[in-house]
């Protein structure tokens, strides 16, 4: 059972363009919301993180957007560059049970930028 | 400072043999994770430190795998009679532990590319 939903699976954008990349989850408990970034052959990064007492949060060209009402969240890349062509996960983890510590991770979203 | 280190980085065996990976964490992270990444299950958790007791090893799929931590330091993902299916790339993260245990950011070690023959 996947606990952290992710769409869409691909995405290409042309240079300059917007990405918008989207996470669902369902368990209430779950109150840390991160994205990584990751490159062939590298490990995950962390690129922005969010907790819920907030609705949007910023860093540069990035941005997470929060709906707690709904249970959602997503990325914005602006300006999104070539460079940015990885492959993006978004996660979650809580303060409770066996949502502690962990990190429950969406399938990733491969996103290709062309010049 | 130094990241997160990983070895071997990539590891071929026979099915049915042992393998053993290693993690090096983050000088002074409390909290230390492993997870799998396959092409089809993505990024799965596999069993968390706190320290060098284990508070969480639920992800661990099978009693061939176990994993230890001495000195609250290095861990050891320990693979017995492997299977083809274990083939992924095991990654290892570290992170501080806050108040209550809530995890401050996790960082990632680069990985092992396990393939089992």
């Amino acid at each position: 059972q996947q606990q952290v939903k992710q769409s869409p699976q691909s995405l290409i954008v042309q240079k300059g363009g917007i990405s918008i990349i989207n996470c669902a989850y369902e368990n209430t408990a779950f109150d840390y919301f991160p994205w990584y970034q990751q490159f062939p052959g590298k490990g995950p990064a962390l690129l922005i993180a969010i907790r819920p007492d907030v609705s949007e949060k910023k860093e540069g060209r990035f941005t997470i957007s929060f709906n707690k009402s709904a249970k959602q969240f997503s990325l914005h890349i602006m300006d999104s560059q070539p460079g940015d062509s990885a492959t993006y996960f978004c996660a979650a983890s809580g303060v409770r049970g066996s949502t502690l510590g962990r990190l429950y991770f969406g399938r990733g979203t491969q996103l290709t930028v062309w010049p | 400072g130094a990241g997160v280190s990983q070895s071997p980085s990539n590891k071929v065996t026979e099915k049915g043999k042992d393998v053993e990976l290693r993690c090096d964490p983050i000088s002074g992270h409390t909290a230390l994770y492993w997870y799998r990444q396959s092409l089809g299950q993505g990024l799965e958790f596999l069993i968390y430190f706190q320290g060098n007791s284990a508070p969480d090893k639920s992800g661990l799929p099978s009693d061939r795998f176990s994993a230890e931590r001495t000195g609250g330091s290095v861990s050891t993902l320990t693979i017995q009679r492997t299977q083809q299916e274990d083939s992924a790339v095991y990654l290892c993260a570290s992170s501080f532990l806050g108040r209550g245990g809530v995890a401050d950011t996790q960082y990632f070690g680069p990985g092992t590319r396990l393939t089992v023959l």
